[in-house]
């Protein structure tokens, strides 16, 4: 089982400012990872396919990258919608598929 | 427009059974493999599994071997969650997702808040 480490565990930040969440994998996952949202009381949403892929009606703030066992998923210019749980994902090598255990961004 | 809508919440006790479902709309549903995530109260999201709509063809996580069954009902394009014996560590929400293979897990439903106790 690949297993997905997430920094930092919380993140406050103020509008305007740029985020950046990291993803480490306990091995290569090549470019197999997503991110995705959850707001509160809501399903989760994908951002993120690919390592680099934005999913369709992701604006272009939202960016990813990296590869192998490190990744990043950066949030330009914040708004206070970007609120959330931020969870990445590999699809690597499954069964299973995991997930990261979030970072939470707050907006100020 | 593509869409996904599951059941309601349910209460249970603790060794009843029960099944949830995932009603697949707006697309071909034999195309896209269905997975089903649990996450438990102020948790994370935790990955149960995939089933093939064409042939019922299932992956499991292992965690989840034997404690959830996955099945799919093509001529109505619902997919299916069910336990025989819930136990009270079963309480969580349960979402369904379109599977899109390397392109992510890019439509979910609402999720089915089930209650064990």
């Amino acid at each position: 089982e690949i297993f997905l480490t997430q920094s930092p565990a919380t993140l406050s930040l103020s509008p305007g400012e740029r985020a950046t969440l990291s993803c480490r994998a306990s091995q290569s996952l090549n470019t197999d990872l997503a991110w995705y949202r959850q707001k509160p009381g809501q399903a989760p949403r994908l951002l993120i396919y690919g390592a680099y892929y934005r999913a369709i009606g992701i604006p272009a703030r939202f960016s990813g990258s990296g590869s192998g066992t490190d990744f990043t998923l950066t949030i330009s210019s914040l708004e206070p919608d970007d609120s959330a749980v931020y969870y990445c994902q590999q699809r690597h090598n499954w069964p299973p598929i995991t997930f990261g255990q979030g970072t939470r961004l707050e907006i100020k | 427009e593509v869409a996904l809508v599951q059941s309601g919440a349910d209460v249970k006790k603790p060794g009843e059974s029960l099944k949830i479902s995932c009603k697949a709309s707006g697309y071909s549903f034999t195309v896209f493999w269905i997975g089903w995530v649990r996450q438990m109260p102020g948790k994370g999201l935790e990955w149960i599994g995939i089933i093939n709509p064409v042939d019922s063809e299932t992956r499991y996580n292992p965690s989840f071997q034997g404690q959830v069954t996955m099945s799919v009902d093509k001529s109505i394009n619902t997919a299916y969650l069910q336990w025989n014996s819930l136990k009270a560590s079963d309480t969580a929400i349960y979402y369904c997702e379109r599977h899109a293979g390397g392109d992510g897990d890019d439509y979910w439903g609402q999720g089915t808040l089930v209650s064990v106790s």
